[in-house]
Formats: C-alpha cells, sequence, structure tokens
C-alpha cells in the first residue's frame, strides 16, 4: 500500500521566516496530494491542493510543489505569522479517494 | 457555506458496546470517507464509500467495522463491538469529484471506549 514519509515532525521559525515541509510517497497510483492544517482539537482544513499533472500551485503565501518522477512534494510557507502556528499533514490520494496521510509536522512561529 | 455535519460530537461506551456514529454529507457530494484520528497520531483512512458500496477500505476496517447510506443524507459509521484502541477522533468527509479531489471534513466525533 502506500507510504507516506514527512519531515520534519517539529519545526520552529521565527515570524517573517518561511516554512518548508518535505513529503514523500511511494504509490504511482496517487494522484492528488493535498496539504491540510490542524489546530488543537479541531477538524483538518484543506490550505492547498495539487494534482498529479501540476509542478508547482500557489496561494498568497502558500505554495506546493510536485516531483512526480522523484515521487515528492513539498509545502512552502512565506513571511511565516504566528497564526500558522499549528499541525500540517501531507495526504497522497487515489482515484478512489483512499488518502494517506503523514505523520504531521508541528509548525511553531515564534513571534 | 455548506459544511458537513457529525453527532455526536462526543460519545462514550463502554468495551464490547456497538455505537453507531452519524454523518450528514454535503447535499451534492457523491463520494463519503470515515477516518480516525489516535490524539496526537496522524489521521487514518478508513473508508470510501459511492454509488451505496465501499470503494477502497484499509487494514483497520476490519469485520468489527461498516457504513452505510440509510437515506438521502445520513451516512453512519457502526464499530460492533468497542475496543479500548478504538478510542479516537472519528472524522467524516465528503467529495465531489467531478472538478475537484477535496474533502471536506466534519467536526469529528470524540469517541472514548472504557
Amino acid at each position: 500500500g502506500e507510504n507516506v514519509e514527512q519531515h520534519p515532525s517539529t519545526l520552529s521559525v521565527q515570524e517573517g521566516d518561511s516554512a518548508v515541509i518535505k513529503c514523500t510517497y511511494s504509490d504511482s497510483a496517487s494522484n492528488y496530494f493535498p496539504w491540510y492544517k490542524q489546530e488543537l482539537g479541531k477538524r483538518p482544513q484543506l490550505i492547498i491542493d495539487i494534482r498529479s499533472n501540476v509542478g508547482e500551485k500557489k496561494d498568497q503565501r502558500i505554495a506546493v510543489t510536485l516531483n512526480k518522477t522523484a515521487k515528492h512534494f513539498s509545502l512552502h510557507i512565506t513571511e511565516t505569522q504566528p497564526e500558522d502556528s499549528a499541525v500540517y499533514f501531507c495526504a497522497a490520494s487515489t482515484q478512489a479517494g483512499k488518502s494517506t496521510f503523514g505523520d504531521g509536522t508541528t509548525l511553531t512561529v515564534k513571534p | 457555506e455548506p459544511e458537513v455535519t457529525q453527532t455526536p460530537s462526543h460519545q462514550v461506551t463502554q468495551m464490547g458496546q456497538e455505537v453507531i456514529l452519524r454523518c450528514v454529507p454535503i447535499s451534492n457530494h457523491l463520494y463519503f470517507y470515515w477516518y480516525r484520528q489516535i490524539l496526537g497520531q496522524k489521521v487514518e483512512f478508513l473508508v470510501s464509500f459511492y454509488n451505496n458500496e465501499i470503494s477502497e477500505k484499509s487494514e483497520i476496517f476490519d469485520d468489527q467495522f461498516s457504513v452505510e447510506r440509510p437515506d438521502g443524507s445520513n451516512f453512519t459509521l457502526k464499530i460492533r463491538s468497542t475496543k479500548l484502541e478504538d478510542s479516537a477522533m472519528y472524522f467524516c468527509a465528503s467529495s465531489n469529484p467531478r472538478g475537484s479531489y477535496e474533502q471536506y471534513f466534519g467536526p469529528g466525533t470524540r469517541l472514548t471506549v472504557t
């Protein structure tokens, strides 16, 4: 089955700096790669996603890159703010919607 | 904006009891999912459901679990005989793949098995 590895497990940055989280996946059948932000006790919230036919996508301060050949994808957050502090999960999904999540990255943005 | 809803928000049950967790997906969505998240751990896929049948399921989704869409609006997850290790947050999600794969998550049901 699919295996998704996510690094780092914790990330601490100064407000205004950039944060990068990386994921790798194993199953070539995965064709959709969402990133979720989860605050304590809340549901995962989609922040950005990318499909396998696209290499990069950007939405304001958030960008995602995908290297399908190497089977890795990354989340980039620029100009980080304290409210970006949360746990971030990557996921790899198949056409039938089976999503395998990474272990999560706890991002702390220090004011 | 339409949202996925789940009831109850918290369910406490004794080991060996049956529980049913309920979800109301977004009305025009066609795909439905259940996930679980043990406290402090990652989100784990349980099952996806489309056209009144299971599309995919994980190794976690064994014979103790079942899903049903009993009417046009509800989507339920039943755990037949709960174990202590079933204690987790259970999230329902729905999506409409026509144009988007995005899955919309409900607020979750916290299941505590004692």
